[in-house]
């Protein structure tokens, strides 16, 4: 039983194109929805985080959209530049045992010059 | 700045050896972590541990088992090593605090 699912498998952008990558959760217990962005031979880290009871959040140009009633999340990264390229993973957890966390499949970005 | 670090960047291991993959992380989080990274499957929770000597089966605990003696030190074992657990292994310590998990840079095993 998948409980996130993540959308686009892979995306390519031009430079200065807004990439989004998509999220879907099912389970309605969820409460905390970070996203993890991971470069070759890194692990995952932390890029940004929501907790629903906020529709958007904004770091920089990472933009997190959260529409509770539909159960989905979405990463927008306006004017995408090649150092974002990365594998992204949405998760969903709840927020007193965030540790354990639910993982989406993960997007492979590609920015082009 | 947080450290996990996974002593054993790459293995290569033969079928049903025993394998031991060890994480240490250096900012006294009680919570560990043990996730398995696969192409298209994103991460998927093997086990995990909230204090020494305790520990809790994840998602796909089949064909592991771990060890946590001490707070800092958290290892993944592998009784008997099979192909279908060639894999990205990472290990992941967590704070409440900020709600964040801190991987370590992995450890990929290629079992022959």
């Amino acid at each position: 039983q998948q409980q996130v699912k993540q959308s686009p498998q892979s995306l390519i952008v031009q430079k200065g194109g807004i990439s989004i990558i998509n999220c879907a959760y099912e389970n309605t217990a969820f409460d905390y929805f970070p996203w993890y962005q991971q470069f070759p031979g890194k692990g995952p880290a932390l890029l940004i985080a929501i907790r629903p009871d906020v529709s958007e959040k904004k770091e920089g140009r990472f933009t997190i959209s959260f529409n509770k009633s539909a159960k989905q999340f979405s990463l927008h990264i306006m004017d995408s530049q090649p150092g974002d390229s990365a594998t992204y993973f949405c998760a969903a957890s709840i927020e007193t045992n965030a540790g354990k966390s639910t993982f989406g499949d993960g997007t492979t970005l590609t920015v082009k010059p | 700045d947080v450290k996990v670090t996974q002593s054993s960047r790459y293995l290569v291991k033969r079928t049903g050896e025993k394998v031991f993959l060890e994480c240490v992380q250096d900012m006294d989080h009680e919570n560990m972590f043990w996730y398995r990274q696969d192409p298209g499957l994103g991460l998927r929770l093997i086990y995990f541990s909230y204090d020494v000597k305790m520990k809790e089966k994840g998602d796909i605990p089949e064909g592991y088992s771990v060890s946590r003696e001490k707070k800092e030190r958290f290892s993944l074992i592998l009784e008997s090593a099979s192909t279908n657990q060639t894999s990205m292994y990472l290990c992941a310590s967590y704070t409440a605090n900020t709600g964040e998990l801190f991987f370590g840079e992995g450890s990929r095993l290629t079992v022959l």
